[in-house]
C-alpha cells in the first residue's frame, strides 16, 4: 500500500533552535501536500498547504517565517520550526494527496516535537 | 468543502459489529467521503472512501445513503485494537489543494473485551 514516511519520530531541542521535519512518499507522487499540527485530545488542525514547485499557502493565523515549508519534489516535503519556542510543542503531522486512492490523504506517523 | 459532524465517543463489545455514522447533509455531487483512523500518536490510517455506492475492503465497510447526506462506517468484528479516534471528511477527487479538508473532532471509539 502508499506509504508515506516521515522522520523523525520525536525530537527534543533547546528553545532558540530550528528543527526539520521531512515527508516522503515511497510509492506515489505528490503534486499536493498538507501540514497538521495536534495538541492533545483534539483533531487535527491545518497548517499549510503547498504544491511542488510553488509556495506553500498557510492558514491564517500560521506564522509562514516560523513554519518553513519547502515542497522539494513529488515525493517530498519538508517543515523547518524555526526558533523554536516551548508553545511550538506539538505533534506535526504531514499528508499528501494519493492518487492511488482516488485523491484522498495518506499520512506520515507524525512527529512530537518538544521544546525544552 | 462540506462539514461533517459525527458523535464524540461510542463503545463497542469486542468481537462485535460497530457503525460509526457520519452526517455530510451539504456534500457535493463531486466530494467522496473518506474514513481514517487515529491511534494515539500516530498519523492518521486511512480505511475506506466512497462516492455513492456501498464499498468493501479488508478493514470495514461503507454505506452511504441514497441521498449522500450521511454514511456509516461499519468495522464487522471489532477487536480491541480497532480502538482509535475514527474521522471522515469529505473531498473532491483531484490533486490539488482546491480540495483541503479540514478535520473534525471525529468519534473515539472504545471497543471492550
Amino acid at each position: 500500500g502508499a506509504v508515506v514516511s516521515q522522520h523523525p519520530s520525536w525530537v527534543i531541542c533547546k528553545s532558540g533552535t530550528s528543527v526539520k521535519i521531512e515527508c516522503r512518499s515511497l510509492d506515489f507522487q505528490a503534486t499536493t501536500m498538507f501540514w497538521y499540527r495536534q495538541f492533545p485530545k483534539q483533531s487535527l488542525m491545518l497548517m499549510a498547504t503547498s504544491n511542488e514547485g510553488s509556495k506553500a499557502t498557510y492558514e491564517q493565523g500560521v506564522e509562514k517565517d516560523k513554519f518553513l515549508i519547502n515542497h522539494a519534489s513529488l515525493t517530498l516535503s519538508t517543515l523547518t520550526v524555526t526558533s523554536a519556542h516551548p508553545e511550538d510543542s506539538s505533534f506535526y503531522i504531514c499528508s499528501m494527496v494519493n492518487p492511488i486512492i482516488t485523491y484522498g490523504y495518506t499520512f506520515g506517523s507524525g512527529t512530537r516535537l518538544t521544546v525544552v | 468543502d462540506a462539514k461533517t459532524t459525527q458523535p464524540p465517543s461510542m463503545d463497542c463489545a469486542e468481537g462485535r459489529a460497530a457503525n460509526l455514522p457520519c452526517n455530510h447533509s451539504t456534500i457535493s455531487g463531486n466530494e467522496y467521503v473518506y474514513w481514517y483512523r487515529q491511534i494515539h500518536s500516530q498519523g492518521p490510517q486511512y480505511i475506506i472512501h466512497g462516492l455513492k455506492n456501498n464499498e468493501t475492503n479488508e478493514m470495514a465497510s461503507l454505506i452511504i445513503t441514497e441521498d449522500r447526506k450521511s454514511s456509516t462506517l461499519i468495522l464487522p468484528h471489532a477487536t480491541l485494537r480497532d480502538t482509535a479516534v475514527y474521522y471522515c471528511i469529505v473531498r473532491v477527487a483531484i490533486n490539488t489543494n482546491a480540495g483541503k479538508s479540514t478535520f473534525g473532532d471525529g468519534t473515539t471509539l472504545t471497543v471492550k473485551p
